[in-house]
């Protein structure tokens, strides 16, 4: 299994700009999440999805939008970037009791 | 509102013992995790408590008071290789937010030789 994979693994992107940053897991996990976190703060969660069809805000969820057409997928998008938005993202699932996390993609908005 | 307090930064020496605490307030509890990230990577799971007491893996044991709203993870025999951040997190809403976790800032580690 390749676990969590989540593409690019950086990018710059200048204001004003709109993305999407992929996220795919193989382990057929119905809970999915996007987490985002800045230097010296915790991870935030901007959004979850408990199965394909399915999404819900969370803690941070302006500024993005997201998808679950399938189980595997979950994508984020960022339609207007703001420097603000600048950060590394985590794309993460569920078994049970613990949540996986991809690699992260840090994204710079300049 | 959900809080979750944890020390910036410790440091220690190889071979000696850590503990790292965390406190946290919550509007529900269905669980604390315990979390490593090594700088530039993701986290990782270490432990996972939700009934009071200790649990050991290893060199990592993780405890919980959920009366205090309270949790330490301790770390024996350190290594070099356990400089990392340790994040505490709570899963609050349980079903409601698919188990969704609720971070710290975490507790940058540093273990020196």
């Amino acid at each position: 299994n390749a676990g969590v994979t989540q593409t690019p693994k950086f990018r710059i992107l200048k204001i004003g700009q709109s993305m999407t940053l992929q996220c795919t897991q193989d382990m057929n996990h119905n809970y999915m999440y996007w987490y985002r976190q800045d230097p010296g703060m915790g991870l935030k969660l901007i959004y979850y999805s408990v199965g394909a069809g399915i999404t819900d805000k969370g803690e941070v969820p302006n500024g993005y939008n997201v998808s679950r057409s399938t189980t595997e997928d979950f994508p984020l998008r960022l339609e207007l970037a703001a420097p603000s938005q600048t950060s590394v993202y985590f794309c993460a699932s569920l078994a049970v009791d613990e949540q996986f996390f991809g690699p992260g993609t840090r994204l710079t908005v300049l | 509102g959900q809080n979750i307090d944890q020390p910036t930064e410790m440091t220690a020496t190889e071979g000696a013992i850590v503990q790292i605490n965390c406190t946290y307030q919550t509007s529900g509890f269905n669980g604390l995790f315990w979390y490593q990230q090594h700088a530039g990577e993701a986290p990782t799971f270490l432990s996972y408590n939700v009934l009071d007491g200790l649990e050991e893996k290893g060199r990592f044991s993780s405890f919980l008071s959920r009366s205090k709203g309270y949790s330490y993870l301790l770390l024996k025999e350190l290594q070099m290789k356990d400089s990392a951040s340790y994040l505490c997190a709570v899963s609050p809403w349980g079903n409601q937010a698919g188990t969704a976790l609720i971070f710290g800032k975490g507790t940058t580690l540093s273990v020196s030789s």
